[in-house]
């Protein structure tokens, strides 16, 4: 079992609808994070979280908005995304953000589907 | 520049052999992590095996161990004994702590897919 859960797993939305990608930790730490993974394309960080406030927003469309209220739990918000916006969003928690050594952690994902 | 190469988009590796797959990375800075994940078809990244740059012995984790020579700026992953259930892609990734990618940043290679072939 995984220390970070990812809901919901697959989720097809419209262009117009708005949802949300919930994340949850368990592992005690502090730092959170979002990463998008698009088809033939490396992982690309999309926000970070360090003690609930966000420390990076990696030039992401405003049609994404994060939430964490607290270390442990974190979400994104959708709304008017786009086709190309299709891929798997991966959620990822750290000790915290500092430090090479400091491994990260991601949960299974959640693969998203605009039509 | 590309931050860390995987040179092997795919490969097959027969059941109980090992398999070697290749990771280079570019850095400047003197202190640095290298990170091996696993990402079967579900979509979990698993993590598998940390190298520090720092670090005087090569990593090993059960199965897994990291081949690190570090004047080449290479980690290739050592998988031995070779499972059917070790078919994924594999993602080697660079944490760098005064670079570019420092901190929070970490920066990922384009991965290889491994299939197992019984």
């Amino acid at each position: 079992e995984t220390g970070v859960t990812q809901t919901p797993r697959h989720l097809v939305m419209g262009m117009t609808n708005k949802k949300s990608l919930k994340c949850e930790q368990h592992l005690g730490h502090n730092a959170m994070y979002w990463y998008k993974q698009s088809a033939k394309k490396p992982l690309e960080l999309m926000f970070v979280y360090n003690f609930k406030e966000q420390t990076e927003n990696n030039s992401v469309p405003s049609r994404f908005s994060p939430e964490c209220p607290n270390s442990s739990h974190l979400f994104l918000h959708l709304h008017t995304l786009q086709p190309e916006d299709s891929a798997l969003y991966l959620c990822a928690s750290s000790q915290e953000v500092r430090g090479s050594g400091n491994t990260i952690y991601f949960g299974e994902g959640s693969w998203l589907t605009v039509v | 520049a590309q931050k860390i190469t995987q040179t092997q988009p795919g490969m097959f590796v027969q059941e109980k052999e090992a398999v070697t797959l290749d990771c280079t990375y570019d850095t400047s800075d003197p202190s640095y992590g290298l990170f091996w994940y696993k990402q079967p078809s579900s979509g979990e990244m698993i993590f598998l095996i940390y190298q520090g740059s720092y670090d005087q012995q090569n990593a090993t984790e059960g199965r897994y161990s990291l081949n690190f020579q570090k004047a080449r700026k290479s980690a290739n992953l050592v998988i031995s004994a070779s499972q059917l259930g070790d078919s994924a892609m594999y993602f080697c990734a660079m944490r760098e702590v005064f670079g570019e990618a420092a901190g929070n940043k970490l920066t990922f290679g384009g991965g290889t897919r491994v299939l197992v072939k019984p």
